[in-house]
């Protein structure tokens, strides 16, 4: 299996704030990595898919990079409504997600 | 467009089998290059894939709970089903179900269900 590890597990950050969350795995899975967001009981949404594309829809301040095992999500203007929890998750193989990592208001 | 609704029981006794139906609305289940899976996630917790299927039929499942799970496709109901055998407490959970897209080589979870909460208990 491909485990999926996120750091941090939770943040704290402030309204216009820069905020990056990395994603490893534990092998190489090239760029097939997704971005969900999920605010509390809510469904998870699609933001990024194939590590750097930007899903239909999602605002420009989130951004993805990374390959092979090393992985991030940037969004570089907090805004109120980006507080939830956000998930990576690899298609390379049996898929799996990270923990998740919760971002809330500082 | 598309949107996908899961049904089945609340409630389900221990070392019974969870089964769950997802109805595929605003397309057909078997056009396109989708992959329809389930996912769950335990209150407070994170998500956790459980399988997919491909409108072919073939499957895969996560390996910590493929000995358990089964998913089939009707396409003739426009529906695909989860069943989870010998069910403990640790299968409470929402349960969602979601398409996955082929985006440019790449599959990614772009429709979801509303989810629907199962509870495993006596």
């Amino acid at each position: 299996d491909i485990q999926m590890t996120q750091s941090p597990s939770s943040l704290s950050a402030s309204v216009g704030d820069r905020v990056t969350i990395t994603c490893r795995a534990s092998q190489s899975i090239s760029n097939y990595l997704n971005w969900y967001q999920q605010k509390p009981g809510k469904v998870p949404n699609l933001l990024i898919y194939a590590a750097s594309s930007l899903q239909s829809g999602v605002p420009s301040r989130f951004s993805g990079s990374g390959s092979g095992t090393d992985f991030t999500l940037t969004i570089s203007s907090l805004q109120p409504e980006d507080f939830a929890t956000y998930y990576c998750q690899q298609s390379y193989s049996t898929w799996t997600f990270g923990q998740g990592t919760k971002v809330e208001i500082k | 467009q598309v949107q996908l609704q899961e049904s089945g029981p609340g409630l389900v006794k221990p070392s019974q089998t969870l089964s769950l139906t997802c109805t595929v609305s605003g397309g057909s289940i078997s056009s396109g290059s989708y992959y329809w899976s389930w996912i769950r996630q335990p209150a407070g917790r994170g998500l956790e894939w459980i399988g997919r299927i491909y409108t072919s039929g073939s499957t895969s499942y996560n390996p910590s709970l493929k000995s358990r799970v089964t998913i089939s496709v009707d396409t003739s109901k426009n529906q695909f089903s989860l069943k989870l055998s010998s069910v403990t407490a640790a299968d409470t959970a929402v349960y969602y179900c979601a398409r996955a897209t082929y985006l440019g080589y790449y599959y990614a979870m772009d429709v979801w269900g509303q989810g629907t909460t199962v509870t495993v208990s006596s």
